[in-house]
């Protein structure tokens, strides 16, 4: 099946500083989305992002198709933003494929 | 705002037990998702459903079965629990449209099931 790839694995901030998030995938893919899973567990859809760039408040993502990455770059972090980020990607069968996540931690 | 909703957060079952998990969701979508969450392996698909009365296996569908009776409900089975079972299952919807099957996912709160 297709593999996806996200670093780093974990990641420390202070608060108000900037990141990047990556995820790199193995084969063309039709379906690309970002997601943020809160310290209750719950997994919050950020973007739904198979190809372009697209910004939502101090989030903001792009997608390249062609060159198989996407990246997630969080602007002036805040404490709820610690949690984990997961990719996940689908080549069209239904199966989303998800990457094992970027735990960030914000600190105050 | 989509809902979906698990009907536990907390569940505690014994080896053999027959266990149903059910989600519900609010937005008329057509496709709706099983997962599971272990640490380690991240989320994994069980099983999924692109319409009323269908059902797909996903990549770990061993020892599942799913119910798809009516657009808004997909039921998660366990036939006999085992202590392997023992996990989060997570349920999410997304809607079809005419560029894409499969559009953003959205989540349930989950359910920690525990088998003892």
């Amino acid at each position: 099946g297709i593999q996806v790839e996200q670093s780093p694995p974990d990641l420390i901030l202070q608060e108000g500083a900037n990141s990047t998030l990556r995820c790199n995938f193995s084969d063309s893919v039709n379906n690309l989305q970002w997601f943020h899973q809160n310290p209750w567990g719950q997994l919050i859809n950020l973007f739904y992002i198979p190809s372009g760039t697209k910004q939502n408040g101090r989030l903001s993502a792009t997608t390249v198709a062609t060159e198989r990455y996407s990246l997630l770059y969080i602007s002036s972090s805040q404490t709820t933003d610690s949690g984990v980020y997961f990719c996940a990607v689908e080549r069209g069968d239904y199966k989303l494929s998800f990457g094992a996540g970027t735990t960030v931690t914000v600190r105050a | 705002d989509v809902k979906v909703t698990q009907s536990s957060r907390y569940l505690v079952k014994r080896t053999g037990e027959k266990v149903f998990l059910e989600c519900v969701q609010d937005m008329d979508h057509e496709n709706m998702f099983w997962y599971r969450q272990d640490p380690g392996l991240g989320l994994r698909l069980i099983y999924f459903s692109y319409d009323v009365k269908m059902k797909e296996k996903g990549d770990i569908p061993e020892g599942y079965s799913v119910s798809r009776e009516k657009k808004e409900r997909f039921s998660l089975i366990l036939e006999s629990a085992s202590t392997n079972q023992t996990s989060m299952y997570l349920c999410a919807s997304s809607i079809r449209t005419a560029s894409a099957s499969n559009e953003k996912l959205f989540f349930g709160s989950g359910t920690q099931l525990s088998v003892l």
